[in-house]
C-alpha cells in the first residue's frame, strides 16, 4: 500500500532531551516536507527537501534540523526540544522535486508534548 | 506572516443545507489546493486550481479559483455529516516546492 509513515505517534518528552521523529514513503517521491499544526494558525512548513541531499527551510525551522541521506527517509530531529515546540506534526511527499503544486501525500501525524 | 485568511474559522450545519467557505489572500498564487482533514488523520487532497476564474466540481462540491488568482471559495450542496472535517485551502505562490496553508475551516454537519 501506497503511504507515508510517520513514528511515533505520539510522545510526550522533557525540555532539553533529544529526539527524532521518523518519516518513510514507499511512492519514490522526490519531494519531502515537514509541517507543524497548531490551533488558528494552519499547517506551517518547517523544512522541506527536493531530493536526496537537497533540504531547504521553510517558514518555521528555528529549532528543527532535517536530513535527506536516502530518497524515502526524511528524519525530523530537535536537538534541545521547549515546550513552544509541543504540536501536531506532519510529514508529507509529493512525486516531483516541485511539491508546491503537486499532489502532497501526508503521513498520520505526530503529537509531541514537550513538558 | 499568515498569507492565506479562511472564513469562516468554525461552521456548525444541519444535514441538508449548502455552505461556502473562503480563502482570500492579497498574494498571487500560481495555484491553490483545498484539502480535508479528519481527527487523527493527515489532510487529504480534494482538489487543485490553476486557471483564473476556474471551477471544479467534486460531486457535491464545487471549487472556484478567483480572476485574480488571490482567493478561492468551496460550496458545499445539501451538506451530509461525511462532510464533517477541517477544510484547508493551500496555495502556490510559483517558488517550486512551497505551499502555504490557510487557518481552516472546521465544518461540523448534523443529523
Amino acid at each position: 500500500e501506497a503511504q507515508v509513515t510517520q513514528n511515533p505517534r505520539y510522545l510526550i518528552t522533557v525540555t532539553g532531551k533529544k529526539l527524532t521523529v521518523t518519516c518513510s514513503q514507499n511512492m519514490n517521491h522526490e519531494y519531502m516536507s515537514w509541517y507543524r499544526q497548531d490551533p488558528g494558525l494552519g499547517l506551517r512548513q518547517i523544512y522541506y527537501s527536493m531530493n536526496v541531499e537537497v533540504t531547504d527551510k521553510g517558514d518555521v525551522p528555528e529549532g528543527y534540523k532535517v536530513s535527506r541521506k536516502e530518497k524515502r527517509n526524511f528524519p525530523l530531529i530537535l536537538e534541545s526540544p521547549s515546550p513552544n515546540q509541543t504540536s501536531l506534526y506532519f510529514c508529507a511527499s509529493s512525486p516531483r522535486g516541485s511539491g508546491g503544486s503537486d499532489t502532497q501525500y501526508f503521513g498520520p501525524g505526530t503529537r509531541l508534548t514537550v513538558l | 506572516t499568515q498569507l492565506l485568511e479562511q472564513s469562516p474559522q468554525f461552521l456548525s450545519i444541519q444535514e441538508g443545507e449548502n455552505l461556502t467557505v473562503y480563502c482570500n489572500s492579497s498574494s498571487v498564487f500560481s495555484s491553490l489546493q483545498w484539502y480535508r482533514q479528519e481527527p487523527g488523520e493527515g489532510p487529504v487532497l480534494l482538489v487543485t486550481v490553476v486557471t483564473g476564474g476556474e471551477v471544479k466540481k467534486l460531486k457535491r462540491l464545487t471549487f472556484q479559483f478567483g480572476d485574480a488568482r488571490k482567493d478561492s471559495s468551496l460550496h458545499i450542496t445539501a451538506a451530509q455529516p461525511g462532510d464533517t472535517g477541517l477544510y484547508l485551502c493551500a496555495g502556490n505562490t510559483g517558488t517550486a516546492s512551497k505551499l502555504t496553508f490557510g487557518t481552516g475551516t472546521r465544518l461540523q454537519v448534523t443529523l
